[in-house]
């Protein structure tokens, strides 16, 4: 079994939709979680970060944890084309080693 | 603020020809220091990581090696490049969590 569990997608939604991009993992040990955007031929960047469980919400994202289910969730209000790319999850333990979800491919149709 | 800078972008190199990958990062003192190969569908794999100056784990074994030789500098390289060697490559480093450089996409023929 896989660390950290991603749907690949793809994943295609009309602009204005909300997006809901999930990830599932099996160490119940992991404390910090992140979600990272990648557009194509790109480094990813950091969307979210949260450590431990709860909710954060950074303009129209929202990262939730959900510990007791080992779940975590990524919400994107208002989606728009720009939106449209890979969505990475990880997680770590101690913030040293990091375990990555295989990304989700997001495309916003205008 | 802190940059992290990776070249080349881009790269075609023929089978068995060496190769020299770099990355340097500008705003922060001794930081833990990754490489990562990302294949299209497989995710991010882990290659190296350092936590200092001649300090490298290596996390699979294969073709390639890692050095660090100055603080703020981390070096991918192989004597021998093979096919399977082709993809991209990112170098990221840590505060509370992990930052990624531009990546370099290698593409051996």
């Amino acid at each position: 079994q896989k660390e950290v569990e991603q749907d690949p997608g793809p994943l295609s939604v009309p602009e204005g939709a909300i997006v809901s991009l999930n990830c599932t993992y099996s160490n119940s040990a992991f404390q910090y979680f992140m979600w990272y955007r990648q557009y194509s031929r790109k480094g990813p960047e950091l969307l979210m970060y949260t450590y431990s469980s709860g909710n954060k919400e950074d303009g129209r994202f929202t990262a939730q944890v959900d510990k007791s289910s080992k779940y975590i969730s990524l919400f994107i209000r208002d989606s728009q084309p720009s939106d449209s790319a890979t969505y990475l999850c990880a997680m770590s333990v101690t913030g040293n080693q990091f375990y990555f979800g295989t990304g989700t491919s997001l495309t916003v149709i205008p | 603020s802190q940059t992290i800078h990776q070249w080349p972008a881009t790269l075609v190199q023929p089978v068995g020809s060496p190769l020299s990958l770099e990355c340097t990062v500008e705003g922060t003192s001794n930081p833990n220091l990754y490489w990562y190969r990302q294949a299209a569908g497989r995710g991010l794999q882990l290659l190296f990581y350092s936590v200092g100056i001649g300090q490298i784990s290596s996390e699979v074994p294969q073709n390639l090696s890692a050095s660090r030789p100055q603080d703020r500098q981390f070096i991918l390289s192989s004597k021998k490049l093979l096919l399977s060697d082709s993809g991209f490559y990112l170098c990221a480093w840590r505060t509370k969590t992990q930052y990624f450089g531009p990546g370099t996409r290698l593409l051996v023929l």
